[in-house]
Formats: structure tokens, sequence, C-alpha cells
């Protein structure tokens, strides 16, 4: 069982629309959670940490469920600028150096 | 404000020769420090993580190795490159275990 698994792409989207992204993660121990964005053929970006509590940023909305091992990323209105991969990430906290564990990407298309 | 930088961006090597890749990061100290391969159309899968100077650990067993000679320069090489050596590398750092990861620009890595 891979240790962070995305929903498979891709996702082709009108404008406008809302999208949400689905990840589990294997490993209980996990410490911190984020969303990074990956523009064809360049390095990834951080979108945003993920916290139990649910964070928002504009018209992105991060959830955690713990008990469930499970983390979501909801994209309303969205925009063509919008498409891009987004990659799940677990930190595996001090006892594993930090270990940034990435998920294979969910590749999102918004067309107009 | 604290910056990475990765060079080359872009490499193209025979089989069976030497690699060499560097990645500095300036404006923080002691930072941890990572090197990720992308393969086309893939993940990214962690290869060496450092918490430390001389301190290496590496997830999978390959052609590749890393070194940290100094606090903030973190190197990848190989001795002899394989076809399969071919993707996209990636330098990242953090400040902290148990927070997010910043990337460099990344090197394309093609063996012929």
């Amino acid at each position: 069982r891979k240790e962070v698994e995305q929903d498979p792409g891709p996702f082709n989207v009108p404008e406008g629309a809302t999208v949400a992204f689905n990840c589990t993660y294997s490993n209980s121990a996990s410490q911190s959670f984020f969303w990074y964005r990956q523009d064809c053929r360049k390095e990834p970006k951080l979108l945003m940490s993920v916290y139990s509590s649910g964070n928002e940023d504009g018209r992105f909305t991060a959830q955690l469920n713990r008990a469930s091992q499970y983390i979501s990323l909801l994209i309303r209105d969205s925009k063509l600028s919008d498409s891009a991969t987004y990659l799940c990430v677990v930190n595996m906290g001090y006892n594993q150096g930090g270990k940034l564990i990435f998920g294979q990407g969910t590749e999102l298309s918004v067309k107009p | 404000s604290q910056t990475i930088h990765q060079w080359p961006a872009t490499l193209v090597q025979p089989v069976g020769s030497p690699l060499s890749l560097e990645c500095t990061v300036e404006g923080t100290s002691n930072p941890n420090l990572y090197w990720y391969r992308q393969a086309a159309g893939r993940g990214l899968q962690l290869l060496f993580y450092s918490v430390g100077i001389g301190q290496i650990s590496s997830e999978v067993p390959q052609n590749l190795s890393a070194s940290r000679p100094q606090d903030r320069q973190f190197i990848l090489s190989s001795k002899k490159l394989l076809l399969s050596d071919s993707g996209f590398y990636l330098c990242a750092w953090s400040d902290s275990l148990n927070t997010e990861a910043f990337f460099g620009q990344g090197t394309r890595l093609t063996v012929v």
C-alpha cells in the first residue's frame, strides 16, 4: 500500500465549477499535512497547510480527518489558472527526520 | 528571506558518465535538506534527506549518493549514470522537522 494515495486524474471541469480532491495516508504517526501545486515542468509550490480544524484560503478549503487518515482539498469557482497537478503531502515528523512523502498527484484541467 | 539555488537547470549526460548536482540554501541555518526525483508523468520519490552536516539518510537503493559538506550545501552524485537515472531532480529545504518544504527550480537530467 502506498504511504500517500490520491484520487486518480485527470479532472476536467468547466470554469466556475467546484472540484474536490481526496487523499489518504497510511501512517497514523504522520505529523503534518499539506497541499502543493505543481505546474507542468516546474517545481512543486506550497498551496496550503492542512489542519484538523479545517482551513480556508480564498477559494480553497482544506480539511484533515486524523481518525480516518483522510485529507481533502476543495476548490470553488474554478479558474483557468487553477489548471495544474495537486499534490497531497505528509510530513512524517521528528522520528523520521521530517521526511515529506508525496502522493502521486491529481491533474486538474479547467476549461473555458 | 530564504532562497534555494539548484543548478544546472538542464543536463544531458551519456550513460556511464559521472553526475554532480548542487543545491545551496541562503538565509537560514541548519536546514533540513532533501533530494527528490520525479520520473516523467510520475510522482515525487524521496531519494535522500539530511538533518545536519554529514548526516545523510537514503530512502531507496540506487545508483546515486548524496553528501552535505557544509550546513547549507547538498550534493547529489553518481559515479556512472544509467538510462534509468533520467528524470527531474528537485532539491528542497525545511526549517524544522514538522513543517512544509520549499523547492529549488529543479534539474532536468536526460541520460543518453
